[in-house]
């Protein structure tokens, strides 16, 4: 079945470190794929997606692109903030008709110190 | 808009009392999604709903039902709490599409703690 892999965690980085969070995924077909972010105590909120092949997602200085030929969604900063400490979860959805269903990786926690 | 809101925030049972977990959403979704965040794990499906009235299993749907009798609110039941499934639970909800590229609204959670 479909499988999202990511990096063991937790990283902690200083701020205005560079950050890449690998994730790596198995599927049949050509999934989407998205990386979520959980904040202290809240729930999930969508951080970028990329739908098809060589694809870019961004958002808030956040970067990770779509590589079918690695299987491959890495999630990149360039300079992190204190404020992006949190958990990070990649996932894929199946492609076709009905409800999409998200297969998460397992989360990497992120603290950056000041 | 409150979005996706969940009732109650935190719970402990005993082994073998039962509970309904509440979920409602304001952003007239047509799907809407029960998952168990556990340490390591990350969110596996429970139950989903293509709409009211309709529900479906998903990955791990043992030891639970839902139902889906109004389209803002998704229920999630456990009728005989075992410690197995001390967990988070998330509910979400998500425009109806055939594509698969569409956003996940998440609700804040639910801490469950069987004893």
């Amino acid at each position: 079945g479909n499988s999202v892999t990511q990096m063991e965690g937790p990283v902690t980085l200083s701020e205005e470190a560079f950050l890449t969070i690998n994730c790596t995924y198995t599927a049949t077909g050509y999934p989407s794929l998205f990386w979520y972010v959980q904040y202290p105590g809240e729930g999930l909120q969508l951080l970028l997606k990329a739908t098809k092949a060589d694809d870019k997602g961004s958002n808030k200085g956040f970067e990770a692109t779509y590589r079918k030929e690695t299987t491959s969604f890495h999630l990149e900063k360039g300079s992190v903030q204190v404020s992006d400490s949190a958990v990070y979860f990649c996932a894929l959805s199946d492609r076709g008709r009905g409800a999409q269903k998200l297969v998460f990786g397992q989360g990497t926690r992120l603290t950056i110190n000041p | 808009n409150a979005g996706v809101t969940q009732t109650p925030k935190f719970r402990v049972l005993k082994t073998g009392q039962s509970m309904t977990l509440l979920c409602a959403q304001d952003m007239n979704h047509e799907y809407m999604y029960w998952y168990r965040q556990d340490p390591g794990m990350g969110l596996r499906l429970i139950h989903y709903s293509v709409g009211e009235g309709t529900t479906a299993k998903g990955e791990v749907p043992d030891g639970y039902n839902v139902s889906r009798l109004k389209k803002q609110n998704f229920l999630l039941g456990l009728e005989s709490a075992a410690p197995s499934q001390t967990s988070v639970y998330f509910c979400a909800s998500s425009p109806p599409s055939g594509g698969t590229s569409y956003e996940q609204y998440f609700g804040p959670g639910t801490r469950l703690t069987v004893t």
